[in-house]
This record gives C-alpha cells, structure tokens and sequence, in this order.
C-alpha cells in the first residue's frame, strides 16, 4: 500500500523557469515531509523539510508548500538549473517512514 | 558535517560468498537505518537499529544479517546471496529525536542523512 506517491514519474522544464513537484499522501498522522534529491547510483541526498505545523519552508531557490487538508505537498526549485536534472523522493514520516515513487526531473539548457 | 560513508563503493560476490558492507557516521545519531533500492524505485526499508539495538526488521531474509557494533557503525552481513538481491545498498542515520525507542518512533523531526551507497551484484 503506496501511502506516499509522486504521481508524475517525469518532468521536464527549461533552464531559468520554475520546477514544480507534487507528492500526495493518505495518511493525516504524518507530522514531517522531506524532500531528497538522488543521482543514479548515489544515496539520497536531503533538500528541505518542513514539519505539519507550517505550510511553507524556504531555503534558497527550494520551497516546500504543504496543504494539509489536500494532504499535498509540493517543491518548487526556482530558478531551475541544469544541475538540478535528477530524480526526487517526497517523504513522510509518522510511525514509519515513507518513500514517495520519485520524480524524474529534467532541466533543458 | 552530515556526512554518512559506506564501503566499499561496489561489490561483487557470488552466490556462495560472504561478504560485510559497512556504514559509518560521526554525526551522534542514534539511529541508522539499511535500505535496498533496485533501479526506478524508491529505497525499501531494510533494517532499523536505535540506540545499537534493531528495532525494526522488515522480513528481511536470513541471508542478510545486520550488526551495530557502537553507535558509529553498521555492517551488513551477506551469505548465500541470490542474483535478485543485486542493487544499491544505502545507508542512513538520525538522530532518533521521537519518544519510546524501544520501539522505533519517527515523529518529530528526525531527518535521516543517507551515504552514497553500495552497488551489489550477486552473479
């Protein structure tokens, strides 16, 4: 049972524009969402966080937006670069942790 | 410093070998975590030790046989591996900031900080 899921495995968009990742979920005693960011062959690597009490978290050109009621959270990498192109995991976490389906995320020069 | 080392990079085994992988961190965590991931998929939750003792073991074959010898360490143990346990190893930790470690809690905001990773291939 996929309780976290990233429902576009791939995106592209050009350099320059924004990068909009959706992840849904069904569980609402999830308290804490991450995003990691992954290259082929490497581990995981953590983006930006942000706990169930906040609907937004900024740190530079990622931002975290969580709707709660949707039970929706969303990254946007603005602006998007070609080093971004990798594949993105949302995550949940509540009484185990959750890996969303991933995203595979293309940034056109 | 969020660094999480695994070694070695690659492996090669066959099906009769034994061989460890091994984790290491230096961040204090408490927690540190084995995960599976095959090609397109998301990493699968293998093991989960807290405060060195396993807390969580998602019926993961005998084949695999995890050990936390200090709160700095992980090894996984391999014996008699098949060529379907052929993937990427990872392995992460945190810091176990949930309550009731006996049993492994993850609320709270407990990031798991993830190394680069082991490529197994059992021929």
């Amino acid at each position: 049972d996929q309780q976290v899921k990233q429902n576009s495995p791939s995106l592209s968009v050009q350099e320059g524009r924004i990068s909009i990742l959706n992840c849904d979920y069904t569980n609402s005693m999830f308290d804490y969402f991450l995003w990691y960011k992954k290259y082929p062959a490497e581990g995981p690597t953590f983006l930006i966080s942000i706990s169930s009490i906040k609907d937004k978290n900024e740190d530079g050109r990622f931002t975290v937006f969580l709707n709660k009621s949707a039970k929706h959270l969303s990254l946007h990498i603005v602006p998007s670069q070609p080093g971004d192109s990798a594949v993105y995991f949302c995550a949940a976490t509540g009484n185990q942790f959750y890996f969303g389906t991933g995203t595979s995320l293309t940034v056109i020069p | 410093d969020t660094e999480v080392t695994q070694t070695p990079k690659h492996l090669v085994m066959g099906m009769t070998n034994k061989k460890s992988l091994k984790c290491e961190q230096h961040m204090g965590h408490r927690a540190m975590y084995w995960y599976k991931q095959k090609a397109k998929k998301p990493p699968e939750l293998m093991f989960v030790y807290s405060y060195e003792k396993l807390s969580i073991n998602e019926s993961v074959p005998s084949r695999f046989s995890p050990e936390c010898p200090n709160s700095s360490l992980l090894n996984l143990h391999l014996h008699a591996l098949q060529p379907e346990d052929s993937a990427l190893y990872l392995c992460a930790s945190s810091q176990a900031t949930g309550t009731g470690w006996g049993i492994l809690s993850f609320t709270g905001t407990d990031t798991q900080y993830f190394g680069p990773g082991t490529r197994l291939t059992v021929l």
